[in-house]
């Protein structure tokens, strides 16, 4: 079982605003910012938002978000490209680890 | 532009030892803390282990303490991965990572991964 609660599987049209949830305790996502990695067809993994920045080459449809123990990514304006593996990461210091969330499979219908 | 290059996967027998490497480039080795972070066939991503930039400092995941151990070279901008006793649930796609700074693993890129078969 994960650290991180992510939903399985998320689908939206083209042109949709989606959301993707990351839930977590204190150690982990209330306490440090949250990483959101992009995995298409089981290849290397991107960054495509840490905290509320985004890295270089990465659409601005792409945003991030916390609240809490909880750490969002909307993609506004879905495109077919967008269609891949999310996983949402951040450290936890009561582990002192890496976490991860299992992963939201998001579908572009 | 930063690049990781992993190398050193294979096919090993349980119980049977092998070395990852991963080499970097494009940025100051030293001073970013490194990853190494794993993914089974058709299962989702696992955090392995971690070293700061000076190598003063290793975590590990409890799955692989014990057996695995992480290092670097910081004159040759190389991370490690020494993995001994060897199972079949180590089978995997192995990433190195790099973290976002010397103390702070939390990760921002990703090198195209090494794959490790244990298997008899």
């Amino acid at each position: 079982q994960s650290a991180l609660t992510q939903e399985a599987s998320v689908s939206g049209t083209v042109g949709q605003k989606v959301t993707l949830s990351c839930t977590g305790n204190s150690n982990n996502i209330g306490s440090y910012a949250v990483g959101w990695y992009q995995q298409i067809s089981h290849g290397a993994p991107k960054t495509v938002m840490f905290g509320n920045s985004l890295p270089s080459g990465i659409p601005d449809r792409f945003s991030g978000s916390k609240s809490e123990t909880t750490a969002s990514l909307t993609i506004s304006g879905l495109q077919p490209e967008d269609e891949a593996d999310y996983y949402c990461s951040t450290w936890d210091y009561s582990l002192s680890a890496v976490v991860f969330g299992g992963g939201t499979k998001l579908t572009v219908l | 532009e930063v690049q990781l290059v992993e190398s050193g996967g294979g096919l090993v027998q349980p119980g049977g030892s092998l070395r990852l490497s991963c080499a970097a480039s494009g940025f100051t080795f030293s001073s970013y803390a490194m990853n190494w972070v794993r993914q089974a066939p058709g299962k989702g991503l696992e955090w392995v282990s971690a070293i700061s930039g000076s190598g003063d400092r290793t975590y590990y995941a409890d799955s692989v303490k014990g057996r695995f151990t992480i290092s670097r070279d910081n004159s040759k901008n190389t991370l490690y991965l020494q993995m001994n006793i060897l199972r079949a649930d180590d089978t995997a796609v192995y990433y190195c990572a790099k973290g976002r700074g010397a103390v702070d693993i939390k990760i921002d890129y990703w090198g195209q991964g090494t794959l490790v078969t244990v298997s008899s």
